[in-house]
């Protein structure tokens, strides 16, 4: 069955340092999605991409973080200098198509930031 | 923007059935989804609504009110495993994103 990849799985890092994630969508899906949690909340939107266009990235803190979906295939969101407000899960999704409402879930990258 | 309510928690019985409820403020309306996540895992897909009325898979079901800006999740024959959080979902316009609620956590306890 096709899923969405993430790595790392789990990540330590030290404030003011750099950290990326990798996301690999499902073969096919042209909309990617990166979605931030915290623990006991809905995820929150970062940015969202249509083939490699991005399409709304207007909550993602742009000073410090940035995306990438080069080819409108694999993906990968940065982080740079970490803050410790920036532990949290953060979630790759993919969907065929943007009007769709079944968005398929990595398993995440869980961030923590001492 | 766009702004979704629903209670932050819930207990039932294993065998009967729970109602979750969802209302949404958004400038638009696409539709609105139901996701499943279980602690440590991904959210999953449940159904969606993009018409008034009741969408029925096997044991759940899900309702949705346009002019009452409001749905619900129903989950019938409530079994152990179903304990996890339910996040209802709304879609504003046509390729806008999807907007995730807080999250209900429910417990099903014997």
């Amino acid at each position: 069955e096709a899923e969405v990849a993430q790595s790392p799985r789990y990540k330590i890092t030290e404030k003011s340092q750099a950290v990326a994630f990798w996301c690999d969508p499902i073969s096919g899906h042209a909309t990617l999605y990166w979605y931030r949690q915290i623990l006991g909340q809905g995820p929150e939107l970062l940015v969202q991409f249509q083939d490699e266009s991005v399409v709304d990235d207007s909550q993602l803190p742009k000073d410090r973080f940035s995306a990438e979906r080069l080819k409108g295939v694999d993906s990968t969101l940065k982080i740079q200098p970490a803050e410790l407000g920036d532990s949290a899960m953060y979630l790759c999704a993919s969907s065929l198509e943007g009007t769709g409402f079944e968005a398929f879930f990595g398993q995440g990258t869980r961030l923590t930031v001492v | 923007g766009q702004s979704l309510e629903q209670p932050s928690e819930v207990t039932a019985v294993e065998g009967a059935i729970v109602q979750i409820n969802c209302t949404y403020q958004t400038s638009g309306f696409y539709g609105l989804s139901w996701y499943q996540q279980h602690d440590g895992g991904a959210p999953t897909f449940l159904s969606y609504n993009a018409l008034d009325g009741l969408e029925e898979t096997g044991r759940f079901s899900s309702f949705l009110s346009r002019s009452d800006s409001y749905g619900y999740l129903l989950l019938q024959e409530l079994q152990m495993k179903d304990s996890a959080s339910y996040f209802c979902a709304v879609r504003g316009l046509r390729n806008t994103p999807l907007v995730f609620g807080k999250g209900t956590r429910l417990s099903v306890i014997a």
